[in-house]
């Protein structure tokens, strides 16, 4: 499996554009995380799913922040419209079931946003 | 604030010494993950330690933990140039399937 694939690598937009980060999970992992990651503020869990329904999204930092998972193979995170303060390394992480096996997280590579 | 605190944020010792990281945190537990992340890159999982368990050891890893200070503590002995990185620990809350990161700790090992 080629792990956790996140797209794009980079992303400069300017304020007030749309943006949408993909992710595709390791496949047979029934749980996907979105995080942020910032100097200030550390690594932030956004929203979580499991078997493609949002469990969580206490996280998620205002109305401009929506994430969707429609197949199991498959999620977005989309910031609408964007601000400079946004700007951050977004990851995507996904593990098994806990009761199929470990908790482990498999991380991917991340998106790093700049929004100017 | 989401996260636990980890001590120290940073810490530069020499090829060859043992580094010891900490982790707190506030709230019950599962479990106890560490991750590693290089700069640039994301995170990969180095060990996980259960809510009934106290200590742990994965080749020059050691965790231990102590769920009545809410704590748990990374030993990495004989420490290489390649163990520079930034460490995060993670705690799964009793409950839920949250993972929360701590605020990590910036080893540097010098060669």
């Amino acid at each position: 499996d080629a792990g956790v694939i996140q797209s794009p690598r980079h992303e400069v937009t300017e304020m007030g554009q749309e943006v949408t980060l993909r992710c595709k999970p390791i496949s047979g992992h029934d749980y996907l995380f979105w995080y942020r990651q910032t100097m200030m503020r550390g690594l932030e869990l956004l929203i979580y799913f499991n078997n493609n329904v949002p469990i969580d999204d206490s996280g998620m930092p205002e109305d401009r922040f929506s994430a969707k998972m429609p197949n199991a193979s498959f999620s977005t995170l989309k910031i609408q419209p964007s601000e400079p303060r946004d700007s951050a390394v977004y990851f995507c992480a996904s593990t098994r079931d806990r009761i199929s096996g470990t908790s482990e997280a498999f991380f991917g590579q991340g998106t790093r946003l700049t929004v100017v | 604030s989401q996260q636990g605190e980890e001590d120290p944020q940073a810490l530069s010792i020499q090829e060859g010494e043992n580094a010891t990281m900490n982790c707190s945190y506030k709230t019950s537990i599962n479990n106890l993950q560490w991750y590693r992340q290089n700069s640039g890159r994301g995170l990969v999982h180095l060990i996980l330690i259960r809510s009934n368990e106290r200590e742990k050891h994965s080749g020059r890893l050691r965790v231990t933990l102590d769920t009545s200070k809410k704590s748990s503590s990374l030993l990495i002995t004989a420490s290489r140039a390649a163990d520079t990185a930034s460490y995060f620990c993670a705690t799964e809350r009793s409950g839920t399937y949250k993972y929360i990161f701590g605020t990590g700790t910036r080893l540097k090992v010098l060669a």
